[in-house]
C-alpha cells in the first residue's frame, strides 16, 4: 500500500484558516471512515487531533476540523495560532489490516 | 492517566535483531478493544506504522515489514514488545509505542515519548 499524499508544506497568517489535504484511494480513505490526523512538534511524539474523519478527542480545540470527500480527507485549522506551527500527518485504515500514513505537511504560521 | 514508555538498546549492529519494550502504566494492557502498536520515524522523515498486538497475542503487521517483525505482549508485566530482525541502516529511526483504539485502523490516542535506535557497526 502506498503512503497517502499530503502537500509538503502549508502556511497562513495568525487568525487565518488553512486546509491540509490527504489523498488516498478507493481502498483506503475512500472506503473507510477511519481517517485520523496527528500534530507533531519538533522532537515530540505525535498527538491525536482528529479521528474517524471528523471527531475531536477531548482537549483538542474546536478550531481543528476534519472532513472527507471521496478519496480525499482534509484537516482545516481555523483561527491560526502560533502554537499550531507543526507537522501534521494523516492516517487511514487500508484493506488487509494495514494502517497507512501520509507523508506529512509542515504548517508554518507566518 | 495512561502512560507508555519505550526501552531498549539505542544501538544495534547491522544484520542483528532490534528489540524494544513498551511499559504501560496508569491503565490496563488488558483493556478491550485496544491494541498496542509500534510506529517508527527515520530522522527527518515521516511516520510508518509497524504493527500492533492485542493482549491475547493476536498481531497485525505492516505487509512491507511482516517478514522481519514479531510482536508480543506480557500482561503480567504490563509490557508489549517489538523484535525486528536483519536490520540495516534503513531501520535507523525513532521508535514509538502507542495505544491503538481499533486494530490496524487507529486512532493512536496515547503515545510514548519515543526512543532513537541507530543501526551501525
Amino acid at each position: 500500500q502506498s503512503a497517502l499524499t499530503q502537500p509538503p508544506s502549508a502556511s497562513g497568517s495568525p487568525g487565518q484558516s488553512v486546509t491540509i489535504s490527504c489523498t488516498g484511494t478507493s481502498s483506503d480513505v475512500g472506503a473507510y471512515n477511519y481517517v485520523s490526523w496527528y500534530q507533531q512538534h519538533p522532537g515530540k511524539a505525535p498527538k491525536l487531533m482528529i479521528f474517524e474523519v471528523s471527531k475531536r478527542p477531548s482537549g483538542v480545540p474546536d478550531r481543528f476540523s476534519g472532513s472527507k470527500s471521496g478519496n480525499t480527507a482534509s484537516l482545516t485549522v481555523y483561527g491560526l495560532q502560533a502554537e499550531d506551527e507543526a507537522s501534521y500527518y494523516c492516517t487511514s485504515y487500508a484493506s488487509s489490516n494495514n494502517l497507512i500514513f501520509g507523508g506529512g505537511t509542515k504548517l508554518t504560521v507566518l | 492517566q495512561l502512560q507508555l514508555q519505550e526501552s531498549g538498546p539505542g544501538l544495534v549492529k547491522p544484520s542483528e535483531t532490534l528489540s524494544l519494550t513498551c511499559t504501560v502504566s496508569g491503565g490496563s494492557i488488558n483493556s478491550s478493544p485496544y491494541n498496542w502498536g509500534w510506529i517508527r520515524q527515520p530522522p527527518g522523515k515521516g511516520l510508518q506504522w509497524i504493527g500492533s498486538v492485542y493482549y491475547t497475542g493476536s498481531t497485525y503487521y505492516n505487509p512491507s515489514l511482516k517478514s522481519r517483525v514479531t510482536m508480543s505482549v506480557d500482561t503480567s508485566k504490563s509490557q508489549f514488545s517489538l523484535k525486528l530482525n536483519s536490520v540495516t541502516a534503513a531501520d535507523t529511526a525513532v521508535y514509538y509505542c502507542a495505544r491503538e483504539r481499533i486494530a490496524a485502523a487507529g486512532p493512536l490516542d496515547c503515545w510514548g515519548q519515543g526512543t532513537l535506535v541507530t543501526v551501525s557497526s
